[in-house]
């Protein structure tokens, strides 16, 4: 059975600091891995995906992360915080051969200190 | 033209009433969801639809009771509402089970 695993329930960095936001994944077949962001009060919105193309994967807003087969790991990162990257983040699986299912990690709450 | 959209935006009700939540979406998708996003942010899937028929249908009271009436629609009844119920509930639409979700603002709702 599929599973995410997102360490770090709360996430605090300083504007203009790297960000690095956890997701471990655990899959029976190669998966697909998304990344959404939640700000507050609205839907989530993609950020970037993995499905099974280039491992390094860019996405909006500035953010990228890299899928690790070797460590079950795709992981977010963002060069430079910005105050509006305060948000909530998911990372979530799905298998390519399309069983409908996609399975949410518990979400890291991204806070930027100015 | 929003992609996906959710009415209504907030529901306030009491206990033991009934309340729809209704979705549609016109991406020309043909598999729609429901989540339950719980007070601590926690996504669950509750339902998903491709081309109006049942796919998944997790461990979700008998009282919830989705409806397709076409693969651009996926509504969701809630009869006899209680406290735990509570919850903002998300539509979502993906093509064929796989790419990524898109998703609709959710709907608040809350029981008191």
């Amino acid at each position: 059975a599929q599973s995410v695993t997102q360490l770090g329930s709360h996430v605090s960095v300083s504007e203009g600091a790297l960000v690095l936001l956890r997701c471990n994944y655990s899959s029976s077949v190669p998966p697909y891995l998304f990344w959404y962001v939640q700000y507050p009060n609205q839907g989530l919105q993609l950020l970037l995906k993995y499905t099974s193309a280039a491992t390094l994967v860019k996405g909006i807003n500035g953010f990228e992360a890299e899928f690790k087969k070797s460590e079950t790991s795709f992981h977010l990162t963002k060069p430079s915080a910005h105050m509006s990257d305060a948000a909530e983040y998911f990372c979530a699986v799905s298998e390519p051969s399309g069983t409908y299912k996609y399975i949410f990690g518990t979400g890291t709450r991204l806070k930027v200190l100015a | 033209d929003t992609a996906v959209s959710q009415t209504p935006k907030y529901l306030v009700t009491q206990m033991g009433n009934d309340k729809s939540i209704k979705c549609e979406q016109n991406l020309g998708h043909d598999t729609m969801y429901w989540y339950k996003q719980d007070s601590k942010k926690f996504l669950k899937i509750m339902f998903s639809y491709n081309n109006k028929e049942l796919i998944i249908n997790e461990t979700v009271p008998n009282r919830f009771s989705p409806k397709s009436p076409d693969k651009a629609h996926l509504n969701l009844h809630i009869n006899s509402l209680e406290l735990g119920d509570s919850a903002v509930y998300f539509c979502a639409s993906s093509q064929s089970g796989a790419g990524e979700l898109f998703f609709g603002e959710g709907s608040r709702l809350t029981v008191l």
